[in-house]
């Protein structure tokens, strides 16, 4: 079983909709969990920590589900500039070293 | 806020010959860097950690011998693909967080390295 897995989509998303998709990771001692954004032939960029009460960043709302080892992000009022692709990213416990998902594909339509 | 920056942003090169890509960490020492490869719509897999002042730890099915790590001081390190070959060609981006933080802080990226062996 992969580290971290996500649909990878595409997720055709019409503008000013909601959007929201999950990632699940196998390690239960797993710790820091991160949702970062990547452009097309970009370097990944960090979007949002995850917290286990979750989070919020403006449109962008963030969930940890422990329990059944996932986390979660929400983008409401979608802007043709959140198209990209966003990377589910996990730090285990005890390094620095971070697994990543594939990521979810995000299109926003006019 | 914190900058890695990496060098060069894209490479073309014959089979058989080397490249060297850099990794510098402009306002925050690193004593741990990480180097990744991400092939088209795939995740970023991570290749080797990359510890200053020692050698480099490679993830499985990483040959330490094709890719050279070398991480000389706290603000560089270096990875050199030896005798490339076509197949190597890839997106490598690098990755460092500031020495002595938490679990929760950001890593943050270079820009990434385009490579393409003909």
């Amino acid at each position: 079983r992969k580290e971290v897995e996500q649909d990878p989509g595409p997720f055709n998303v019409p503008e000013g909709a909601t959007v929201a998709f999950n990632c699940t990771y196998s390690n239960s001692a797993s710790q820091s969990f991160f949702w970062y954004r990547q452009d097309c032939r970009k370097e990944p960029k960090l979007l949002m920590s995850v917290y286990s009460s979750g989070n919020e960043d403006g449109r962008f709302t963030a969930q940890l589900n422990r329990a059944s080892q996932y986390i979660s992000l929400l983008i409401r009022d979608s802007k043709l500039s959140d198209s990209a692709t966003y990377l589910c990213v996990v730090n285990c416990y005890g390094n620095n070293r971070l697994a990543f998902g594939k990521g979810n594909q995000v299109v926003v339509i006019p | 806020g914190a900058v890695v920056s990496q060098h060069p942003s894209w490479v073309i090169c014959k089979s058989g010959t080397s490249v060297k890509i850099e990794c510098r960490s402009l306002d925050f020492q690193a004593t741990t860097m990480f180097w990744y490869r991400q092939f088209p719509k795939q995740s970023l897999m991570l290749m080797a950690t990359s510890n200053e002042g020692s050698k480099a730890t490679y993830e499985q099915g990483v040959e330490k011998d094709k890719f050279l790590i070398n991480h000389a001081s706290l603000t560089l390190s270096t990875l050199t693909v030896t005798s490339a070959h076509p197949e190597d060609s890839s997106f490598y981006i690098c990755s460092a967080k500031r020495q002595g933080v938490g679990m929760n802080t950001e890593a943050f990226f270079g820009q990434g390295t385009r490579l393409t062996v003909v």
